[in-house]
């Protein structure tokens, strides 16, 4: 299995721009997790889904972002529009019932200047 | 909801020493407490865990600990080297749930 595949690796946007994060969850598991990455904050979760239901989405900072899955093997993160403040590391991680170690993907980089 | 506190945030050790991370959690449903190593540019990876109904688990040069009573738990790097060096997570994940709660990270340093 190639793992959590997530794209871009890196992003460098200006600010007020739409951003799109893309995952790929491994094959057979029935939960996806997005999480933030900041130095000041540590690992974030923002939302997350089983069996492509949104569980919880109480980490979504504000409306500006919003997270999809429109199936089993892929889901988007968006942030319209995007601010200096949104500047993280984005994960997005995998799970199936009953196996409670995530995998995580390598995760996306953002920068809006 | 579940709260973990991660101590220390760095810790520097000299190659074969021993390097000790501690825990604590909130949630007495916590049950099932992951550790995971995160190297530069890459996503956490999962190293080893622990269940409540055990009080440690070894895996080669890693061990944890838990104690429950006192909602602790520990990470324990023995013979240090310096691929040993990242960033460590502790977490747990309550009872009946899927969603893990990450401490803030420990950055270990191993110097040659």
């Amino acid at each position: 299995d190639a793992g959590v595949i997530q794209s871009p690796r890196h992003e460098v946007t200006e600010m007020g721009q739409e951003v799109t994060l893309r995952c790929k969850p491994i094959s057979g598991h029935d939960y996806l997790f997005w999480y933030r990455q900041t130095m000041m904050r540590g690992l974030e979760l923002l939302i997350y889904f089983n069996n492509n239901v949104p569980i919880d989405d109480s980490g979504m900072p504000e409306d500006r972002f919003s997270a999809k899955m429109p199936n089993a093997s892929f889901s988007t993160l968006k942030i319209q529009p995007s601010e200096p403040r949104d500047s993280a590391v984005y994960f997005c991680a995998s799970s199936r019932q009953g196996l409670h170690g995530y995998t995580f993907g390598s995760g996306t980089r953002l920068t809006v200047v | 909801g579940e709260n973990v506190e991660q101590h220390p945030s760095t810790l520097s050790v000299q190659e074969g020493d021993s390097a000790v991370i501690k825990c604590t959690y909130s949630d007495s449903a916590s049950n099932y407490f992951p550790w995971y190593k995160q190297e530069l540019g890459k996503g956490p990876q999962l190293i080893i865990d622990i269940r409540s109904n055990v009080g440690e688990k070894k895996d080669q040069r890693i061990a944890v600990t838990l104690n429950k009573t006192a909602k602790h738990f520990s990470l324990h790097i023995t013979e240090t080297q310096p691929e040993d060096s990242a960033v460590y997570f502790c977490a747990a994940v309550r009872k009946g749930y899927q969603k893990v709660t990450f401490g803030i990270g420990t950055k270990l340093q191993v110097i040659p």
